[in-house]
């Protein structure tokens, strides 16, 4: 079964600065999808970003940016210019793209917070 | 905009009631799912549900059971509803079986509390 790794419960930034969220897994599979999650205080979950693994050009979304490393299994976000609305719990999410799997399988989170 | 409603935003309950949590999405997707989220566990993937009348388990299902009659509603239900079972329970759907990358579209959570 696929697992998904945040090694950071907790990451602090100063507004405007960059920070970077980690996220592995492991899989035995070549073909599937990664997502990061943003959920505010307010709950709802909000897609942030989407990477297929067969690309090797790393999405970006405005102040979102991801480094994909396939072989190492890496999939983590980097935020730019960092503002207080980034502050959230940021989930990376798993799915196979084979066997017709419907489900993510996500981290367990890192709780980000922003220093004005 | 994809709309996912959760009738409740808090819930209280009592050990042994039957609960129903209910959610309806607007955009005709084949996809609905119900996740549990605990601090420091993530979510974890109780049912989902691929069309109307199916549903399959995920990864804790037990204590729970759902029901899909319609394609814009998808039902938890807690058949005796225990304290371990006090969470936030969110609902999600996508469209297409096979698109892949089709992104999950949360609810607001329902965070239940069972005394």
């Amino acid at each position: 079964a696929q697992t998904v790794t945040q090694s950071q419960p907790e990451m602090s930034v100063q507004e405007a600065e960059t920070v970077t969220l980690s996220c592995t897994y492991d899989t035995s599979e070549s073909d599937y999808y990664l997502f990061w999650y943003k959920q505010p205080p307010s709950r709802q979950m909000i897609l942030v970003i989407r990477q297929e693994a067969y690309k090797q050009q790393n999405a970006t979304e405005n102040r979102f940016s991801v480094n994909f490393q396939k072989a190492a299994k890496s999939f983590s976000l980097k935020i730019s210019d960092s503002q207080l609305g980034d502050a959230a719990m940021y989930f990376c999410a798993y799915r196979s793209a084979t066997g017709g799997s419907e489900k993510l399988v996500f981290g367990k989170g890192t709780k980000l917070t922003v220093n004005p | 905009d994809v709309k996912v409603t959760q009738s409740s935003r808090y819930l209280v309950k009592r050990t042994g009631e039957k609960v129903f949590l209910e959610c309806v999405q607007d955009m005709d997707h084949e996809n609905m799912f119900w996740y549990r989220q605990d601090p420091g566990l993530g979510l974890r993937l109780i049912y989902f549900s691929y069309d109307v009348k199916m549903k399959e388990k995920g990864d804790i299902p037990e204590g729970y059971s759902v029901s899909r009659e319609k394609k814009e509603r998808f039902s938890l239900i807690l058949e005796s509803a225990s304290t371990n079972q006090t969470s936030m329970y969110l609902c999600a759907s996508s469209s297409g079986r096979l698109l892949y990358n089709s992104p999950l579209h949360f609810g607001n959570g329902t965070r239940l509390t069972v005394t």
